[in-house]
């Protein structure tokens, strides 16, 4: 099942604009962590934020978190055609004896026009 | 730093046939989960091994096996293939204890696994 529900599902944005996606999840987690696709290939790892920090940046990305509203928000500054993938959010809940798993939404499909 | 490594990268297979999925982990990581990704969906998590063991599953059915080896290479089994088996199945590695924490994971490129 889906922890993680990205909104949109798809977005399409000038080179230059920022892009903005938005991830909400149901469960108490320890983290969460923005991921990237290119096509059908593996995730690459982007950023993490933990459940006790409210906004991170790393370069161009910029991370928030709302745990009191179950949500979090990912926001490209200035776009590149090389951005055009797909981003995940992927929450981390960790309990005793449990696999540290991280579960996945469904995902934003980000286009960049050159 | 090697990453992390999966073969094949494409495969057929046809109903009720069995296929392994293999993956080497990245140095210096003890952990390997394996995740099934649908098309135009989110990864599903199948497993994960830690120390040779299965340490915890998502909701795969038994034929869904796997192994992990000394070296913390892994293997992806599937047993009775059905049509809806058809994804991409990635391989992640990751580090357990040492202060990790966090568990960022690294995949790999995955298999794309077509069941006609």
């Amino acid at each position: 099942s889906q922890q993680g529900e990205e909104d949109p599902q798809a977005l399409s944005i000038q080179e230059g604009e920022n892009a903005t996606m938005n991830c909400s999840y149901k469960t108490s987690i320890n983290n969460l962590q923005w991921y990237r696709q290119n096509s059908g290939r593996g995730l690459v790892h982007l950023i993490l934020i933990r459940s006790n920090e409210r906004e991170k940046h790393s370069g161009r990305l910029r991370v928030t978190l709302d745990t009191s509203k179950k949500s979090s928000s990912l926001l490209i500054t200035a776009s590149r055609a090389a951005d055009t993938a797909s981003y995940f959010c992927a929450t981390a809940t960790f309990s005793s004896g449990s696999a540290r798993q991280l579960t996945f939404g469904s995902g934003t499909q980000l286009t960049v026009l050159p | 730093e090697t990453g992390v490594t999966q073969s094949p990268t494409h495969l057929i297979k046809t109903r009720g046939q069995q296929v392994t999925l293999r993956c080497s982990s990245q140095s210096g990581h003890n952990t390997v989960s394996w995740y099934q990704q649908a098309l135009g969906q989110g990864p599903q998590f199948i497993f994960q091994y830690y120390r040779e063991e299965e340490n915890g599953r998502g909701n795969f059915p038994p034929r869904f096996s796997g192994l992990q080896f000394p070296n913390y290479s892994s293997e992806l089994n599937v047993n009775a293939l059905e049509l809806d088996d058809s994804a991409l199945y990635l391989c992640a590695s990751s580090l357990t204890g040492g202060g990790s924490g966090a568990n960022v994971l690294t995949f790999g490129a995955g298999s794309r696994l077509t069941v006609l």
